[in-house]
């Protein structure tokens, strides 16, 4: 069965430094995510991706986060300088279309820590 | 702002019981219902779907149903078994985000 696919899956960076985390897709879905699960919270939405543009995005996806879509089947999240309160897992999804009946399939997550 | 709410948040069955996790939403006008299961430490897996126009789906032994217009759902699992044991995930679809629950943590005793 095809599967959202992401690396590294797990990350350790300094405070203030850049982070890119990598995701692929699964190949004929169109629209694409990003989430976040600090420890021992919820998960949250980050941003929806479609048509080489964000659709939505959350609160939390303030000028620090942006997202890239840089060939056929890569999707990344960067995080610009780095704080502390960014350590969590991040994942990645994809669905075929947006809206009713319309799963979202998930990657097993990037474990972001920053020190 | 749709809020997201699961019980009990955490349960632990002998196995072969049936049980019932349960889901409530504050926003009715959704897309989707959607219900993860989440191993420690790894990504969400999607068990079921559910269309606002729909009142219930079944996958094998787990069955969800929906009534939007009381804000529930509900995930119930058939003779549990031990490899049931993770935590449990509802998600309300509205436009293109999903809303998650905390989740309910099954452990199921051999």
């Amino acid at each position: 069965e095809p599967e959202v696919t992401q690396t590294p899956s797990h990350q350790v960076t300094q405070m203030g430094q850049e982070v890119i985390l990598r995701c692929v897709p699964i190949s004929n879905h169109l629209y694409f995510y990003w989430y976040r699960q600090i420890l021992g919270q919820k998960v949250e939405f980050l941003v929806s991706f479609y048509n080489n543009e964000i659709s939505e995005k959350s609160e939390i996806f303030d000028d620090q986060f942006s997202v890239e879509r840089p060939d056929g089947s890569n999707f990344t999240l960067k995080i610009r300088s780095t704080k502390l309160e960014d350590s969590a897992m991040y994942f990645c999804a994809s669905s075929v279309g947006g809206g009713l009946n319309q799963p979202q399939h998930f990657g097993d997550g990037t474990r972001l820590s920053i020190l | 702002k749709q809020e997201v709410t699961q019980i009990p948040a955490a349960l632990s069955v002998p196995e072969g019981e049936n049980l019932v996790l349960n889901c409530s939403f504050t926003d009715s006008a959704i897309y989707n219902l959607q219900w993860f299961r989440q191993d420690p430490g790894k990504g969400l897996t999607s068990l079921l779907l559910i269309q606002s126009s729909q009142r219930e789906q079944t996958s094998g032994r787990l069955n969800a149903s929906l009534d939007k217009s009381s804000g529930r759902s509900t995930l119930y699992i058939a003779a549990s078994q031990p490899g049931d044991s993770a935590t449990y995930l509802c998600a309300a679809q509205g436009g293109n985000k999903l809303v998650f629950g905390a989740g309910t943590i099954l452990r199921v005793k051999s």
